[in-house]
């Protein structure tokens, strides 16, 4: 089994929804939480990061991370298709650790 | 953040043949990471580098395979050595910024080996 799992999509949605992006981990010692986004031919881009347990929002963007039941979430509101990309979840036992990463769900969003 | 830079951004090589790919950072980092992204695949870590010391490899990768440099606080090199089309893959280096919470990545060097 993979540390990390994440449903690589493709997820399509019509511009103005709001999209759900997660991950489940088997890892118990996992504490350190990032999302990053990939455009197509560019380096993850990091978004957003979370430490242990919680929610954390920054502008249309919500992380959310339930260590109980090792899943995390992305939640991105009013869509819009310059967020079509690949969206990568990365976790770490400890701070400047190297991270380990879902396979990445390729998100279209559509006009 | 931290502003990272790799070259080549791309390349084709043969089989058997050697490629190194450089990786630059706009500040002073003591560890940067080398990661390898294969299609349809997780972000793999090849190994960490410390500058001043030998690189710490990830299982199933080794050092004659995957040799790297450290030279300075700033800068690294990755050589992916005698090459197979299985080697076709993006690399990309990475580093934390000046929070141990946030690592950056390069833009990525893709190589296809034909």
């Amino acid at each position: 089994q993979k540390e990390v799992e994440q449903d690589p999509g493709p997820l399509s949605v019509p511009e103005g929804a709001i999209v759900s992006l997660n991950c489940t981990y088997s890892n118990s010692a996992f504490q350190y939480f990032m999302w990053y986004r990939q455009y197509s031919r560019k380096g993850p881009e990091l978004l957003m990061y979370t430490y242990s347990s919680g929610n954390k929002e920054d502008g249309r963007f919500t992380a959310q991370v339930d260590k109980s039941s090792k899943y995390i979430s992305l939640f991105i509101r009013d869509s819009q298709p310059s967020d079509s990309a690949t969206y990568l979840c990365a976790m770490s036992e400890n701070s400047g650790y190297a991270l380990n990463f879902g396979k990445g769900t390729s998100l279209l969003v559509t006009p | 953040s931290a502003v990272i830079s790799q070259k080549p951004s791309r390349d084709i090589c043969q089989r058997g043949t050697s490629l190194t790919i450089q990786c630059q950072v706009d500040s002073q980092v003591t560890m940067m990471f080398w990661y390898r992204q294969q299609p349809g695949q997780s972000l793999t870590l090849i190994a960490t580098a410390n500058q001043g010391s030998e690189a710490t490899y990830e299982s199933g990768f080794v050092i004659d395979k995957f040799p790297i440099s450290r030279p300075n606080l700033t800068f690294s090199t990755l050589t992916v050595s005698n090459m197979s089309p299985e080697d076709s893959s993006i690399y990309l280096c990475s580093v934390y910024g000046t929070s141990d919470y946030e690592q950056y990545f390069g833009p990525g060097t893709r190589l296809t080996v034909t």
